[in-house]
């Protein structure tokens, strides 16, 4: 069965550091999307990238990165440079598309808090 | 467009009664989810739509819960009767291609049970 794992309940760091958000998944499939979603306080959940399981090219948009490992089952996230409008709780998630059931399955997500 | 609708945005009922959620998703998407959240479960999914029809209905928690979607513009989650313990914010989202792309969600229904 698909699963994700956030293994960093909650993450704080100072502004203007960079933080990294873990997340490692399981997966039956061999063709799989991975995501990330962010959840500021006010509380909806805003989609953040995508990533097909072919294609393991590190993605990078503004200050937000992503290292995607199948060697490692991991699909990380980092934050460069963090402001305090980052802080929110962060979500990976996976979808599995070969077995007819294309579920979207979230990880228990990072709370993220950016001190200023 | 305007996104995926749902109402009401807060919800507050006694035990016991019947609690329906709407949600209508983003037009042209085949592909609808309710989830919901609570501190202690994290986000959970609770059925899965293709085409309006239920792929995967094993997150629903018991036989009080139950959702249809008679068209592709429209989904209830309804349950019947309430528990305190159902009290969470449910969110609908819905995506182009099921799990081949991201799926958009709505603000949220904060259910209340007392």
């Amino acid at each position: 069965a698909q699963k994700v794992t956030q293994a960093q309940t909650e993450i704080s760091v100072v502004e203007k550091e960079d933080v990294t958000l873990d997340c490692v998944y399981e997966t039956r499939d061999t063709t799989y999307y991975l995501f990330w979603y962010k959840q500021p306080p006010s509380g909806e959940l805003v989609f953040l990238i995508r990533r097909n399981s072919f294609d393991e090219q590190n993605e990078i948009s503004g200050r937000y990165s992503w290292n995607f490992q199948k060697s490692t089952s991991s699909f990380n996230f980092t934050i460069t440079a963090s402001q305090v409008v980052d802080s929110a709780v962060y979500f990976c998630a996976l979808s599995e598309v070969n077995f007819g059931n294309e579920k979207l399955t979230f990880g228990t997500g990072t709370r993220l808090t950016i001190i200023p | 467009d305007a996104g995926v609708i749902q109402s009401p945005r807060h919800e507050v009922t006694e035990m016991g009664q019947e609690v329906t959620l709407r949600c209508k998703p983003i037009s042209g998407h085949n592909s609808l989810f309710w989830y919901r959240q609570t501190m202690m479960r994290g986000l959970e999914l609770l059925i899965y739509f293709n085409n309006n029809v239920p792929i995967d209905d094993s997150g629903m928690p018991e036989d009080r819960f139950s959702a249809k979607m008679p068209n592709a513009s429209f989904s209830t989650l309804k349950i019947q009767p309430s528990e305190p313990r159902d009290s969470a914010v449910y969110f609908c989202a819905s995506s182009w291609a099921g799990g081949y792309t991201e799926a958009f969600f709505g603000q949220g229904t904060r259910l209340t049970v007392v």
